[in-house]
């Protein structure tokens, strides 16, 4: 699986958008790039996927470079409870016993 | 979305006793559940992978003998922490991927189980 590289911290302006990168230089052509985010002393929770195209939904937009090797996450109008820890994940398609491998996370805080 | 729950939400119990941890797929069926554990600041790690009917595969370093999981239904996983112990002290977090073979994208996890071993 293709290790990624996150920014340890960021911080962003409540009602900003909130772009977190990441760096997944050595990912190969089956991987995806999953972001998931965790709200503390919750479970994670999937907010977006990707291949090569950039991709859009209601919680966030992913713009993965054309040579693939990162990415970032925009949280358009960030809020408060968007503060938690942001995962990026490279590796293949997830089907049958494919296990999910977390990293350390970029920990974003959203300030008023 | 899929919602997967977990039971207790927090447990304390003391060192040298056994806990359970329930993991239910509450509007799907989970061939394939996963059970990670966290440590305060540090990120999930994963114990072990547990597909319906079968034997729970565990990642290196961790006691298939003291970490019993059970799949026993399409809807239900069970992680039993035995002979507890001070360190076993952590947040245990479950995840459910619904389907049979197909590729999916998502994982939908549980809201974790704090235990707390005295």
């Amino acid at each position: 699986d293709a290790k990624t590289t996150q920014p340890t911290s960021m911080d962003c302006a409540e009602g900003r958008a909130a772009n977190l990168p990441c760096n997944h230089s050595t990912i190969s052509g089956n991987e995806y790039v999953y972001w998931y985010r965790q709200i503390h002393s919750q479970g994670p929770q999937y907010i977006i996927h990707g291949l090569k195209n950039n991709e859009t939904n209601e919680m966030a937009s992913l713009i993965i470079t054309e040579d693939r090797k990162s990415s970032t996450l925009i949280l358009p109008h960030a809020t408060l409870r968007d503060t938690a820890v942001y995962y990026c994940i490279a590796q293949p398609p997830q089907g049958g016993s494919e296990k999910l491998v977390f990293g350390k996370g970029t920990k974003l805080t959203v300030n008023p | 979305g899929a919602v997967v729950s977990q039971h207790p939400s927090r447990v304390i119990c003391k060192s040298g006793t056994s806990v359970k941890i329930e993991c239910r797929s509450l509007d799907f069926q989970a061939t394939t559940m996963f059970w990670y554990r966290q440590f305060p600041k540090q990120s999930l790690m994963l114990m072990a992978t547990s597909n319906e009917g079968s034997k729970a595969t565990y990642e290196q370093g961790v006691e298939k003998d003291k970490f019993l999981i059970n799949h026993a239904s399409l809807t239900l996983s069970t992680l039993t922490v035995t002979s507890a112990h001070p360190e076993d002290s952590s947040f245990y977090i479950c995840s459910a991927r619904p389907g049979w073979g197909e590729i999916l994208y998502e994982q939908y996890f549980g809201p974790g189980t704090r235990l707390t071993v005295t």
